[in-house]
């Protein structure tokens, strides 16, 4: 059971737009800490996708984008093209276990 | 260019020692604090240990602490996990990250992982 809460699965048809949610509590979103999106391919190492809530590392395509609001926070992609299938991780920090701590992972499908 | 290698997985029995080294170029290492994350087969991310460009401060997830210790030597340029009493479920792969701060943690570049799979 992961402290932050997503959807364990995503879908949708290229072109169009998803967002995938990172639900927490008092002690690490809505206690005011940011939240951080990774995106993996089976295999692979995790990439940076976005950090700081809504910033976009170098290189990141601006079709990814975050948000925050409350105890929440939200991935979205827009344009959705086959070559995001992937698997898309929240993070943010929770002050009652002075660790980070990572969303349960969102397995995103362009049908 | 940011690198970061990890190394040291290796298949071992429940109850063993290991040390992953995680080696770090392309950043000056002594002025970033570091992070290993792992993850078990089929499973999500969780975060295990970070500690500080110093090393004086280090923070463990409550499943490793008192068996796993977190250190650096940064005239190597290198980072170090020592995992004791090792349990089927530390079996995952370990990876190595560059930690940042930003009203909390994240870690913005990660190595490629290296596995440690702990089985009798």
């Amino acid at each position: 059971q992961s402290v932050l809460t997503q959807p364990p699965s995503v879908s949708g048809a290229p072109g169009q737009r998803v967002t995938i949610s990172c639900t927490g509590s008092s002690s690490n979103i809505g206690a005011g800490y940011d939240v951080h999106w990774y995106q993996q391919f089976p295999g692979t190492a995790p990439k940076l996708l976005i950090y700081g809530n809504t910033e976009r590392p170098s290189g990141v395509p601006d079709r990814f984008s975050g948000s925050k609001s409350g105890t929440s926070a939200s991935l979205a992609i827009t344009g959705l093209q086959a070559e995001d299938e992937a698997n898309y991780y929240c993070l943010s920090f929770d002050i009652s276990l002075t660790n980070s701590v990572f969303g349960g992972g969102t397995k995103l499908t362009v049908l | 260019e940011v690198h970061l290698v990890e190394s040291g997985g290796a298949l071992v029995q429940p109850g063993e020692s290991l040390r992953l080294s995680c080696a770090a170029s392309g950043f000056t290492f002594s002025t970033y604090w570091m992070t290993w994350v792992r993850q078990a087969p089929g499973k999500g991310l969780e975060w295990v240990a970070n500690i500080k460009q110093n090393g004086g401060e280090k923070y463990f997830v409550d499943s490793v602490k008192g068996r796993f210790t977190i250190s650096r030597d940064n005239a190597k340029n290198s980072l170090y996990l020592d995992m004791n009493s090792l349990r089927a479920d530390d079996t995952a792969i370990y990876y190595c990250a560059r930690q940042r701060h930003r009203n909390g943690w994240y870690q913005d570049y990660w190595g490629q992982g290296t596995l440690v799979t702990v089985s009798s």
